[in-house]
């Protein structure tokens, strides 16, 4: 059962560098999101797909863009990385936007930008 | 506005039981999750609540007040393993979830 997977699980970046984090879900979910997770602030969502091709904004979109060509994945670009977005990234899914139905998390990716 | 409250830690003793408290804005609610990060891993799925009342799963047990925008995390008979952030979630609109910052709960021999 891989659920949710996210790639890379590390990455050091140097600042303006660009890159891509994926995730992937096996479970024919609706739903995924992207949120980062600093200390002391808890989890914080930076954008989310309520199904393939859609995308929309949370709460900490700026500096990010996302992707959801299929509907297992949905992708998290930095295109000019800052020492602000140095966290840790989790992906989730759901199934739908039926109340009871939680949200999965991946395993996560820390980033570090220098 | 979507804040949500949480303390930001606790301390318990094994064998005890603790309460975890959560308040949260009312307007868009559909629903309430309770879920558990382990430090260092990615957070999973403890309770759901959306009615008034408590449900109770093994030592874990939520309870929810729609009208007072309040939800509580019940753990009893404590394990060292309990020790963990505790994560209080609000379903915004069916869409996404609002988090809050987290209790980060250390549980003492």
């Amino acid at each position: 059962n891989a659920g949710v997977t996210q790639t890379p699980k590390f990455r050091v970046l140097k600042t303006g560098q660009s890159m891509t984090l994926l995730c992937a879900q096996d479970m024919n979910h609706e739903y995924m999101y992207w949120y980062r997770q600093d200390p002391g602030m808890g989890l914080r969502l930076i954008h989310y797909s309520v199904g393939e091709g859609t995308t929309a904004k949370g709460e900490v979109p700026d500096g990010y863009n996302v992707s959801r060509l299929k509907k297992q994945n949905f992708l998290l670009g930095l295109e000019s990385a800052a020492p602000s977005q140095t966290s840790v990234y989790f992906c989730a899914s759901r199934d739908s936007g039926q109340g009871h139905q939680p949200q999965h998390f991946g395993d996560g990716t820390r980033l570090s930008i220098l | 506005g979507q804040n949500i409250d949480q303390p930001t830690e606790m301390t318990a003793t094994e064998g005890a039981i603790v309460q975890i408290n959560c308040t949260y804005q009312t307007s868009g609610f559909n629903g309430l999750f309770w879920y558990q990060q382990h430090a260092g891993e990615a957070p999973t799925f403890l309770s759901y609540n959306v009615l008034d009342g408590l449900e109770e799963k093994g030592r874990f047990s939520s309870f929810l007040s729609r009208s007072k925008g309040y939800s509580y995390l019940l753990l009893k008979e404590l394990q060292m393993k309990d020790s963990a952030s505790y994560l209080c979630a609000r379903d915004n609109y069916g869409q996404n979830f609002v988090f809050g910052p987290g209790t980060r709960l250390s549980v003492l021999p």
